[in-house]
């Protein structure tokens, strides 16, 4: 079965920056997408189609593609950035989502 | 206003059965795909499966074909997700989520916790 693969914990202290990855061989065909849980609440999706932000999301998250490899950065990190982030893709066959295990932000 | 607003908690036994819904409001509900996702506690999330309201057509994960049904009634903009027998290991939060352009989930439920106990 397809997987996607997360580090599963990163941390950063205030105004720095945070980089997640996310592997997975589909991901030079399909494009990811990133979503942020805080705790308690639904996913927000905060990158589209790689690079893209969605209107309302704080222009200190971008995204880029690589290869296989997909990264989310947070720059200039919050204490408010402390979540859980997820990346998204669709299989091979693009009939079938796939999540990645998520990463835990937390914020020094 | 884009909103999916799911039904309330359920507290089940095991081998009971279960019905949960979505209604899709503020877009065409008959144009988009709508997916399900489990998150177990303190786990992260799973695609369980897609339908689309207008048609119906499914899509099942793997991992979820056979445990579980997904269904829609056009007519009241609403999908469920269902189960025939519950067991312990079903208790989890279940989103729904409406499937943009490629595969964004771009509006997401608040989220329907089943609690799944003896």
């Amino acid at each position: 079965s397809y997987e996607l693969t997360q580090p599963p914990s990163v941390s950063v202290s205030p105004g720095q920056t945070a980089r997640i990855t996310c592997s997975g061989d589909a991901l030079s065909k399909q494009y990811a997408y990133w979503y942020q849980q805080k705790p308690g609440q639904a996913p927000v999706l905060v990158i589209y189609q790689d690079i893209e932000r969605p209107s309302g999301i704080p222009e200190r998250f971008s995204g880029s593609s690589s290869g296989t490899t997909v990264t989310l950065t947070i720059t200039r990190v919050q204490a408010e950035d402390e979540a859980d982030y997820y990346c998204q893709s669709a299989d091979s066959t693009g009939t079938r989502f796939v999540f990645g295990s998520g990463t835990k932000v937390t914020v020094l | 206003e884009v909103q999916l607003v799911q039904s309330g908690a359920e507290m089940k036994k095991p081998g009971e059965s279960l019905k949960i819904s979505c209604k899709g409001t503020g877009f065409r509900f008959t144009s988009y795909w709508i997916g399900w996702v489990r998150q177990m506690p303190g786990k992260g999330l799973e695609w369980m499966g897609i339908i689309h309201p207008g048609d119906p057509d499914t899509i099942y994960s793997p991992s979820f074909q056979g445990q579980v049904t997904m269904s829609a009634d056009k007519s009241i903009n609403t999908a469920y997700l269902q189960w025939r027998s519950l067991e312990a290991s079903d208790t989890a939060m279940y989103y729904c989520a409406r499937r943009g352009d490629a595969y964004i989930l771009d509006f997401w439920g608040q989220g329907t916790l089943v609690t799944v106990s003896s």
